[in-house]
């Protein structure tokens, strides 16, 4: 089975720019979450989609959007992009209990 | 709100010695106690994991304990070797309703020296 897919891997924005980031489940997955990490603030939860609902949505600002396709697939959208919002964006999918994590998106804004 | 604190920050041995790492959770509620391992360049993999109805749980040179009484969790690494060198994250959430939100722990940088 391929494990979790993120694209793209890096990418380098400006202030004031928008992004969207992707994020492919395991195949049969039907739950995916989107966490930041930072060397500052560690991990923390943004969103979690399944079947196309958000579920439960951390403690973000508006500019940080999501949603979920019909074949699990999810997308992250920031807008009005911060120099805070540097960081790595992980997707994970869950099965069970256990959350499977993609390698990461790596944002840099400038 | 919910917490989770991890001790140490960073952590150096020598092959072959034993690691431990602890974390501290702050919602009583938490049932599922995830260890995770992040190596350079890559998303956060399960090492193991431990729920609130057991009070320890080993898998080879790993083990995790857990008291629910005190709110503590620890990840016990024995005859450490050169590629346990990485990050490790305790994380700790709820699972009774289907869906899991963590709440991850700073994180532990382990280095085992040869």
């Amino acid at each position: 089975k391929a494990g979790v897919t993120q694209t793209p891997r890096y990418l380098i924005k400006t202030r004031g720019q928008q992004v969207t980031l992707s994020c492919s489940p395991i195949s049969g997955h039907r739950s995916v979450s989107w966490y930041q990490q930072t060397p500052g603030q560690g991990l923390q939860f943004l969103f979690e989609y399944f079947s196309e609902t958000q579920r439960n949505k951390g403690n973000f600002p508006g500019r940080f959007s999501g949603r979920q396709f019909s074949n699990s697939r999810s997308e992250m959208n920031v807008s009005t992009l911060e120099l805070g919002d540097s960081a790595l964006y992980l997707c994970a999918s869950l099965e069970g209990n256990e959350q499977f994590f993609g390698p990461g998106t790596r944002l840099t804004v400038l | 709100g919910e917490n989770v604190e991890q001790h140490p920050s960073t952590l150096s041995v020598q092959e072959g010695d034993s690691a431990v790492i602890k974390c501290t959770y702050s919602d009583s509620a938490s049932n599922y106690f995830p260890w995770y391992k992040q190596e350079l360049g890559k998303g956060p993999q399960l090492i193991i994991d431990i729920r609130s109805n057991v009070g320890e749980k080993k898998d080879q040179r790993i083990a995790v304990t857990l008291n629910k009484t005190a709110k503590h969790f620890s990840l016990h690494i024995t005859e450490t070797q050169p590629e346990d060198s990485a990050v490790y994250f305790c994380a700790a959430g709820r699972t009774n309703t289907g869906f899991q939100k963590l709440v991850f722990g700073t994180g532990t940088r382990l280095l085992v020296s040869p």
